[in-house]
């Protein structure tokens, strides 16, 4: 069974910038949620999308944001860069509410 | 502060039991989890236990939880090399979908 996949494994772009993350769940997978990892910050909630809509929203800037396809499939979009936007963004697949979390590899964004 | 706290680091020695302790302050946390992440990579689950569990063991592995002290620990017995990584304790809460509130981490170093 295929793991979480989220692609690109690693960006570069400057700052002013867009960007679209894309995360693939695990077959069968309703939920995928998304997090920010930095060595100040640490893992930190962005937003989760269940069935296309989403649930839960993090406290981060409305330069982020997100959507879900009926497949499942997930992206996240972050526009106009910023320097402290270069982070490991996480993506997490669950089956359904309140069941694990299976993390992909994530996306390396640095914003330059 | 953080909701959830782990110390930073921890070094044994190879085959030693390592303990890495987390408390957390959301007593009604539904699930807490363990996860694991190698340099460059996404984010392993381990295990998990539900809140009204004290105990759970798997393989090398295990969680004992403290309700009442909202403390959680991960035993690692016959520690490896291979176990070097960061670990990181994770909490669910009731009506927050698959959101996460993760620990920051605590670096384990296992020493030939």
């Amino acid at each position: 069974k295929a793991g979480v996949t989220q692609t690109p494994r690693y960006l570069i772009k400057t700052r002013g910038q867009q960007v679209t993350l894309s995360c693939s769940p695990i077959s069968g997978h309703r939920s995928v949620s998304w997090y920010q990892q930095t060595p100040g910050q640490g893992l930190q909630f962005l937003f989760e999308y269940f069935s296309e809509t989403q649930r839960n929203k993090g406290n981060f800037p409305g330069r982020f944001s997100g959507r879900q396809f009926s497949n499942s499939r997930s992206e996240m979009n972050v526009s106009t860069l910023e320097l402290g936007d270069s982070a490991l963004y996480l993506c997490a697949s669950s089956f359904t509410v309140n069941t694990e979390a299976f993390f992909g590899q994530g996306t390396r964004l640095t914003v330059v | 502060g953080e909701d959830v706290e782990q110390s930073l680091f921890l070094s044994v020695r190879e085959g030693d039991s390592s303990v890495i302790n987390c408390t957390y302050t959301d007593s009604s946390s539904t699930y807490l989890y363990w996860y694991k992440q190698e340099p460059g990579a996404g984010l392993q689950l381990l295990t998990y236990i539900f809140s009204n569990m004290d105990m759970k063991q798997d393989q090398r592995l295990t969680v004992l939880l403290n309700k009442k002290d909202k403390h959680l620990s991960l035993r690692i017995a016959d520690t490896q090399t291979g176990d070097s990584a960061i670990y990181f304790c994770a909490e669910s809460r009731p009506n927050a979908g698959n959101m996460l509130t993760f620990g920051g981490g605590t670096r384990l170093m296992v020493k030939p």
